[in-house]
């Protein structure tokens, strides 16, 4: 099993521009989360999703949108990039909600935003 | 709202010193985790406590949950360098089961 995957591990993007973040898991997990992840900010959650076709704000959901057309994979879209959203990205996946359910953890989307 | 707060934020020690971070709720946790950061790596899962006043041991790690469950802590004894990282707890919440709230991490540099 590879777990949970993301695609690119670095990107470079200007102003303006979009992308598409894609994370995967083999896990057959029902909930998965996006966070980023910023220098004495800890992890903050972006989206989420508690199953295919279903998604969630979470507490810094402006200037993103995600996507779960299939329950292995979710999509974390940029439609144009600001320098604020220079960060890292995680994704991550559990079987269900909080109760006993391990969050497993992507290796990371390193986004710089000039 | 729900929050975690978590001390310290940074701490650095000499390779042999214990280690502690603690971690405390505004409000009752259903569960609380714990996960380690190693530089450049993502979080991986250490452990989850569930049950008032429990203690849960890994090797030089100490798991604490309050009688409350408003508060928890991990001990390390006699660090190593193999320690060093960001330890973060997370706190799941009865009714709010959908995700977890973090805490903002502790940053743990070990000097040889």
């Amino acid at each position: 099993n590879a777990g949970v995957t993301q695609t690119p591990k670095f990107r470079v993007l200007k102003t303006g521009q979009s992308m598409t973040l894609l994370c995967a898991q083999d896990m057959n997990h029902e909930y998965m989360y996006w966070y980023r992840q910023d220098p004495g900010m800890g992890l903050r959650l972006i989206h989420y999703s508690v199953g295919e076709g279903t998604t969630a704000k979470g507490e810094v959901p402006d200037g993103y949108n995600v996507s779960r057309l299939k329950k292995q994979n979710f999509l974390l879209g940029l439609e144009s990039a600001a320098p604020s959203q220079t960060s890292v990205y995680f994704c991550a996946s559990s079987y269900g909600g909080t109760s006993g359910k391990t969050q497993y953890f992507g290796p990371g989307t390193r986004l710089l935003v000039l | 709202g729900q929050q975690v707060m978590q001390i310290p934020q940074y701490q650095h020690v000499q390779e042999g010193e214990d280690f502690t971070t603690y971690c405390n709720s505004s409000t009752t946790l259903s569960n609380i985790q714990w996960y380690k950061q190693r530089p450049g790596g993502h979080p991986v899962f250490l452990i989850q406590l569930v049950k008032s006043g429990e203690v849960k041991k890994q090797k030089r790690l100490t798991f604490q949950f309050g009688e409350a469950k408003k508060n928890s802590s991990l001990h390390i004894t006699a660090t190593q360098t193999t320690d060093v990282g960001t330890y973060f707890c997370a706190g799941g919440y009865a009714g709010n089961n959908r995700k977890l709230i973090w805490g903002l991490g502790t940053s743990l540099a070990v000097n040889p």
